[in-house]
């Protein structure tokens, strides 16, 4: 089975832009994370979905939304962009809910903002 | 408060010896998990070993096993035999009840050399 999938790798936006990531997760997963990972930092929470539905979100600003399609992929979007939004942003899915259930991550996107 | 402590920034090795990469954890949840993931280069994430707070065994997964302290809230992560190709950042992370939500550490970037 493929892993989870996300596109693009690399992306250059300048500031005040909008971005747009997808991700696809591995097939039967129904949950999908999104997280910033920062040079030098551990990756920070950004949203969960599950079945459709917004089931968690982190510490960030509205400039950054999500949502979830039919077939559980997923797009993570951001507005307005800031020079402090580059980093790489990782997609992770898990078959369900549940705290014994590891996330599986992509490659990430790689998003770098002059 | 941090949640996940990882007080080592880097960890030397010498090929086919054992390592110990440290992490510390803070929660007042019964339920949660802690998790260890494996960063290399690239920058995918690799799960690699899963401990639930109920679980009474350590867990182990081939060469890598987990030294779960559950009063002093340690869940080390030791590598035996250790390889070439486990150079990389090595991430603790934690989550509590049943939300998806992972806290990661800050990382240890482990070198093993020849």
């Amino acid at each position: 089975d493929a892993g989870v999938t996300q596109s693009p790798t690399h992306l250059i936006k300048t500031r005040g832009q909008q971005v747009t990531l997808r991700c696809s997760p591995i097939s039967g997963h129904k949950s999908v994370s999104w997280y910033q990972q920062v040079l030098g930092q551990g990756p920070q929470f950004i949203f969960q979905y599950y079945e459709k539905e917004e089931r968690g979100r982190g510490n960030f600003p509205d400039r950054f939304s999500a949502r979830q399609f039919p077939n559980y992929s997923s797009e993570l979007n951001v507005n307005a962009l800031l020079l402090g939004d580059s980093a790489l942003y990782l997609c992770a899915s898990s078959r369900r809910q549940g705290s014994n259930q590891p996330q599986h991550f992509g490659d990430g996107t790689r998003l770098s903002i002059l | 408060a941090q949640k996940i402590t990882q007080t080592q920034p880097g960890m030397f090795v010498q090929e086919k010896e054992a390592v110990t990469l440290d992490c510390t954890y803070d929660t007042s949840d019964q339920s949660y998990g802690l998790f260890w993931y494996k960063q290399p280069s690239s920058g995918e994430m690799i799960f690699l070993i899963y401990q639930g707070s109920y679980d009474e065994q350590n867990a182990t997964e081939g060469r890598y096993s987990l030294n779960f302290q559950k009063a002093r809230k340690s869940a080390n992560l030791v590598i035996s035999a250790s390889q070439l190709g486990d150079s990389a950042m090595y991430f603790c992370a934690m989550r509590e009840g049943n939300f998806q939500k992972l806290v990661f550490g800050t990382g240890t970037r482990l070198l093993v050399s020849p």
